[in-house]
């Protein structure tokens, strides 16, 4: 079945760091990848996704790669603020399936 | 703006209580989805609905059921409430199809059961 791993956390980082999150996939066909984020006390809401490979997706000063040779799809910012703190999902939705698949999260705490 | 809107977001009950969760999307979704979260197991889908008056069940569907007499509402409901059961529940929809997908997801409901 299909799957998402992603980077173990929490990862802590000093504002203006820059930020990696590794995800990477398995799943048969072509999905659509996807990042959400959580912030305290919300939903999760989207951040970015891509479709297809070699596609990238970009929101907010984040950027993730549809890398399909290596299953992955890493979030990356250059440099990261405070208010960036929040959980972090990787996951997978194939064409025309009903459900998605999560990574388990990846908390980010930014200090100042 | 669109919206997937959970009628509580807090909720404290007693083992035993019938508790109902409902979720209403205002985009003509067809797909909605209950989940848990819970701290350490990331996401774990209860029940999904494809359309009107069906139901999947998820990886957890034990001690929930789910109704969807509309396309825009689906509730959840406990029958009797245990204390496992509390969590944080989180309601998803999303259209059939198309490559993009994406979920949107309601606030949240906070679950206390004691």
């Amino acid at each position: 079945g299909d799957s998402v791993t992603q980077m173990e956390g929490p990862v802590t980082l000093s504002e203006e760091a820059f930020l990696t999150i590794n995800c990477t996939y398995t799943a048969t066909g072509y999905p659509s990848l996807f990042w959400y984020v959580q912030y305290p006390g919300e939903g999760l809401q989207l951040l970015l996704k891509a479709t297809k490979a070699d596609d990238k997706g970009s929101n907010k000063g984040f950027e993730a790669t549809y890398r399909k040779e290596t299953t992955s799809f890493h979030l990356e910012k250059g440099s990261v603020q405070v208010s960036d703190s929040a959980v972090y999902f990787c996951a997978l939705r194939r064409v025309n399936a009903g459900k998605s698949t999560f990574g388990d999260g990846t908390t980010l705490t930014v200090k100042p | 703006d669109v919206k997937v809107t959970q009628s509580s977001r807090y909720l404290v009950k007693r083992t035993g209580e019938k508790v109902f969760l409902e979720c209403v999307q205002d985009m003509d979704h067809e797909n909605m989805f209950w989940y848990r979260q819970d701290p350490g197991l990331g996401l774990r889908l209860i029940y999904f609905s494809y359309d009107v008056k069906m139901k999947e069940k998820g990886d957890i569907p034990e001690g929930y059921s789910v109704s969807r007499e509309k396309k825009e509402r689906f509730s959840l409901i406990l029958e009797s409430a245990s204390t496992n059961q509390t969590s944080m529940y989180l309601c998803a929809s999303t259209f059939t199809g198309g490559r993009t997908g994406e979920l949107f997801f309601g606030e949240g409901s906070r679950l206390t059961v004691l």
